[in-house]
C-alpha cells in the first residue's frame, strides 16, 4: 500500500530564511509526487509535480523540490521564505497507470513565520 | 483561468439527515474526486468517478456515499444518513488526462 511520512508536523522559521520540508514515500511502483499548499479556510493548491526526467522540480512560488528514488523522498525547499509562505503543506503520491489515480497525502507539516 | 467550485461553503445539519455536497469541475476535465479532511488530520480519498461510474473507492465510502453526475456539469456527494463522525472538510477535485488534481475550496460539514 502506498504512504507518505512527512515528519515535521510544525516547523518555525524566519522570514528570509531558507526552509526543507520532508517527505518519505513508500510505494511499489515509479510513484508520481505532490507538494499542494494549504492556507487557512482554502482548498488545496498545487506548488509542484513531478512524474520523470529532472528530479529536480521548479513550482509556483519559488518553492522546489527533489526527488531522490534511493532515499524515496521528495523534499520541498525554499532558498527564502515570506511571511506569505506560513500555511500547510502536503506531500502527495499517486500512481502513473491505472485507476483512479487515487491521491495519497501525508499529514501535513504546519509552517510558520517569524517576521 | 478554470477553476473547481464547491457548493456550499459550509453546511450545518442534524445527526441522521441527508446532505448533498456540490462541485463543478473544471469543464473539460473527465476525472471526478472526493476527498474528505477531518479537523486536524490529513487529506483521506474518498472515491474516483469516470465516465459515469465509481472507478475507485476507499472503505471509508460506505453505503451511506454516493455520487452522481446529474449533468454535464454537476458532480454530487450524497451522504444519506449523517453522522458526527461524518463532520470534515469535503474536497472535490478533477483532472483532464494529464494527472495533477485540481482541488476545490472545499465545503466544511458540521454535523450536530
Amino acid at each position: 500500500a502506498q504512504s507518505v511520512t512527512q515528519p515535521d508536523i510544525h516547523i518555525t522559521v524566519s522570514e528570509g530564511a531558507s526552509l526543507e520540508l520532508r517527505c518519505n514515500y513508500s510505494y511499489g511502483a515509479t510513484p508520481y509526487l505532490f507538494w499542494y499548499v494549504q492556507s487557512p479556510g482554502q482548498g488545496l493548491q498545487l506548488l509542484l509535480k513531478y512524474f520523470s526526467g529532472d528530479t529536480l522540480v521548479q513550482g509556483i512560488k519559488g518553492f522546489e523540490a527533489e526527488f531522490k528514488r534511493s532515499q524515496s523522498s521528495f523534499n520541498l525547499r525554499k532558498p527564502s521564505v515570506h511571511w506569505s509562505d506560513a500555511a500547510e503543506y502536503f506531500c502527495a503520491v499517486g500512481p502513473l497507470t491505472g485507476g483512479g489515480n487515487k491521491l495519497t497525502f501525508g499529514t501535513g507539516t504546519q509552517l510558520k513565520v517569524e517576521l | 483561468e478554470p477553476e473547481v467550485t464547491q457548493t456550499p461553503s459550509h453546511q450545518v445539519t442534524q445527526m441522521g439527515q441527508e446532505v448533498i455536497l456540490r462541485c463543478v469541475p473544471i469543464s473539460n476535465h473527465l476525472y471526478f474526486y472526493w476527498y474528505r479532511q477531518i479537523l486536524g488530520q490529513k487529506v483521506e480519498f474518498l472515491v474516483s468517478f469516470y465516465n459515469n461510474e465509481i472507478s475507485e473507492k476507499s472503505e471509508i465510502f460506505d453505503d451511506q456515499f454516493s455520487v452522481e453526475r446529474p449533468d454535464g456539469s454537476n458532480f454530487t456527494l450524497k451522504i444519506r444518513s449523517t453522522k458526527l463522525e461524518d463532520s470534515a472538510m469535503y474536497f472535490c477535485a478533477s483532472k483532464r488526462t494529464t494527472y495533477e488534481q485540481y482541488f476545490g475550496p472545499g465545503t466544511r460539514l458540521t454535523v450536530t
